[in-house]
């Protein structure tokens, strides 16, 4: 199975400040069909997950344009800038190819 | 509006069974893929089980193959999780999402507990 490994596994932000989260898989995510299913998810304590990111770096709707996705092959990001209180939970990257894995998590705080 | 709503999660014994019931609303049941997605208490996520539109293609995580079963009903817009011989690390809320192509889940339910104490 493909491991999904994020760091940190915890961050402190200002709000109003920025944030990043990197995610690498133990495989390529680049599929046959030209596509790389890469996807992000923040959970807000006591919620379900929700998707921010697919595909790497479209952002899902209603996701504001302060998050934006990048990356490639096995190494993505996801960078959130002016971080806002909505923004605080724990984020996970996910990958879509059978069997789909999700990384740890990565917890955003406030500082 | 989409929406799933996860239903039978419960406090059952170790060895014991229960099974859990998505029933889906807001768009073509049919049309989709849907995947079964635990978390434990203060733990991450987990893909647990997912078929595909016909519920001909069925995928398990390995921890649970031989003692889970997904199936659905189309006719009921209705996913269900057969949960058998069940192990104190099957604690966790379970989530049945939608997944809109690989692995691009949306929605989500709001999850049901399952408590696996003696």
């Amino acid at each position: 199975d493909i491991v999904m490994t994020q760091t940190p596994l915890s961050l402190s932000v200002t709000p109003g400040q920025s944030a990043s989260i990197s995610c690498k898989s133990s495989e390529s995510l680049l599929h046959g069909d030209g596509k790389t299913y890469l996807h992000w998810y923040l959970q807000r304590p006591g919620q379900p997950p929700h998707l921010l990111i697919y595909e790497v770096s479209s952002r899902f709707s209603g996701v504001p344009d302060r998050f934006s996705g990048s990356g490639s092959g096995t190494d993505f990001t996801l960078q959130i800038s002016r971080v806002e209180a909505e923004d605080f939970g724990v984020y996970y990257c996910m990958q879509g190819i059978h069997p789909k894995t999700f990384g740890q998590g990565t917890m955003v705080e406030v500082k | 509006e989409v929406q799933l709503v996860e239903s039978g999660g419960d406090l059952v014994r170790p060895g014991g069974s229960l099974k859990l019931s998505c029933v889906a609303s807001g768009f073509t049941f049919s049309n989709y893929w849907m995947t079964w997605v635990r978390q434990a208490p203060g733990k991450g996520l987990e893909c647990v089980a997912n078929l595909n539109e016909d519920g001909r293609l069925i995928e398990y995580l390995d921890s649970v193959k031989g003692r889970f079963t997904i199936s659905r009903d189309n006719t009921k817009n209705t996913v269900y999780l057969q949960m058998n011989s069940l192990r104190a690390e099957d604690t966790a809320v379970y989530y049945c999402v939608r997944d809109m192509s690989f692995g691009r889940f949306d929605p989500w339910g709001q999850g049901t507990l399952v408590t696996v104490s003696s």
